[in-house]
């Protein structure tokens, strides 16, 4: 079975601080991709950082990049230089081998402070 | 940009009355999805489609759940006899190729509301 794990069902942060939410996840697979969606409050989920698991470098798009430790299973988000706008729920997903569907974590609801 | 679209926004049904979610994915995208997200809980896989046929579904989509591609445009989730259970945000998403090397890309989302 295929499972994505967050922890962390609440998080906060100061404006321009950096927060780090954490995701672990179980595949059998050997190819497969891990995702971060960013879902604000207008619902709209939104793609924020995607890893394939056979690349070794960590993603990054900007102000958000990714741990993967592909040992642990373990796909972390950073964001760095926190925004207001960065305020939403974050999931992690993952998409595992011939399986035409994203497996989702119970995601993370950010809070950023000004 | 060329975006998902769904309609309804919001859908308040009776128990036991079927209801039509509809989806516009994006023009060149060739496999379709649906998802729901019962509030609170984690977001669920509903349904995969592709050249016209449901390539994969989860336990959830039973036989009260059907897709269809009517007209190559709009991309329809149908719930014939809805229970209170089916209240939910339903996501529909498309992607060009297999997702995973491409992105799925969801629309704003449709909230059920079965009472």
């Amino acid at each position: 079975a295929q499972t994505v794990t967050q922890s962390q069902p609440e998080m906060s942060v100061q404006e321009a601080e950096t927060v780090t939410l954490s995701c672990t996840y179980d595949t059998s697979e050997s190819d497969y991709y891990l995702f971060w969606y960013k879902q604000p409050p207008s619902r709209q989920m939104i793609l924020v950082i995607r890893q394939e698991a056979y690349k070794q470098q960590n993603a990054t798009e900007n102000r958000f990049s990714v741990n993967f430790q592909k040992a642990a299973k373990s796909f972390s988000l950073k964001i760095s230089d926190s925004q207001l706008g960065d305020a939403a729920m974050y999931f992690c997903a993952l998409y595992a081998g011939n399986n035409r569907k994203l497996i989702w974590g119970l995601g993370t609801s950010l809070a950023v402070n000004p | 940009e060329p975006e998902v679209t769904q309609t309804p926004s919001h859908q308040v049904t009776q128990m036991g009355q079927e209801v039509i979610l509809r989806c516009v994915p994006i023009s060149n995208h060739l496999y379709f999805y649906w998802y729901r997200q019962i509030l609170g809980q984690k977001v669920e896989f509903l349904v995969s489609f592709y050249n016209n046929e449901i390539s994969e579904k989860s336990e959830i989509f039973d036989d009260q759940f059907s897709v269809e591609r009517p007209d190559g445009s709009n991309f329809t989730l149908k719930i014939r006899s809805t229970k209170l259970e089916d209240s939910a945000m339903y996501f529909c998403a498309s992607s060009a190729g297999l997702a995973g090397y491409n992105e799925q890309f969801f629309g704003p989302g449709t909230r059920l509301t079965v009472l």
